[in-house]
């Protein structure tokens, strides 16, 4: 089974500042998939950046983009240039084919953007 | 709106009745998903479906939950003899295919008293 680690509780950065968003995860599968969602405070889930295991390159989304570390089971989301809509709750994700790509959560990360 | 509908979006109930909470997805969509949110979590997956086929069910699925997919397309999520640990968001996603974006339905508050 995946499990994934979000060890950043809350999170907070000025406007127009950068901020990095940690993840780890752990698989025995060598074909899945990561991803980070934005839940902000009205509740519906938004995919934010999705990034395949095969892929060696970073996947980037305008201010959004990962550091996918394969091998360190690391994927950290870096948010640029940051705005007041970015003040969420983040979650970092993973799915693989044996469970049907479900999505298996970290317990989330809330970003607050302050003026 | 072409979104994940969710239907109610709150629902208080007593001890011991039985709920029924519906999802409608993305039309054309194969997949669905059935997750449950609890204050300070992140989702948990429940089932899901492809078509009308159940194709996985969690641990956490329980005897007292039942969902459905009748021809495929929208999907009711029941709970029978509600608990207080029932209390939870319950989220409805879908996606095309097995390995595509999966799109979120605002969710069923469920608050069990």
């Amino acid at each position: 089974a995946q499990t994934v680690t979000q060890s950043q509780p809350e999170m907070s950065v000025q406007e127009a500042e950068t901020v990095t968003l940690s993840c780890t995860y752990d698989t025995s599968e060598n074909n899945y998939y990561l991803f980070w969602y934005k839940q902000p405070p009205s509740r519906q889930m938004i995919l934010v950046i999705r990034q395949e295991a095969y892929k060696q390159q970073n996947a980037t989304e305008n201010r959004f983009s990962v550091n996918f570390q394969k091998a360190a089971k690391s994927f950290s989301l870096k948010i640029s240039d940051s705005q007041l809509g970015d003040t969420a709750m983040y979650f970092c994700a993973s799915g693989d084919s044996n469970s049907g790509y479900a999505l298996n959560f970290g317990k989330g990360t809330s970003l607050l953007v302050t003026p | 709106d072409t979104g994940v509908s969710q239907d109610p979006r709150h629902k208080i109930t007593k001890r011991g009745q039985n709920v029924t909470f519906r999802c409608d997805p993305i039309s054309e969509h194969n997949r669905l998903y059935w997750y449950r949110q609890t204050l300070g979590q992140g989702p948990e997956f429940l089932t899901y479906f492809q078509n009308e086929a159940q194709l996985e069910k969690s641990r956490l699925l329980s005897d007292r939950f039942s969902a459905e997919r009748p021809k495929g397309s929208f999907s009711t999520l029941e709970i029978q003899r509600t608990e207080q640990g029932d209390s939870a968001m319950y989220l409805c996603a879908s996606s095309l295919m097995e390995n595509t974006e999966a799109f979120f339905g605002q969710g069923t508050r469920l608050t069990v008293v």
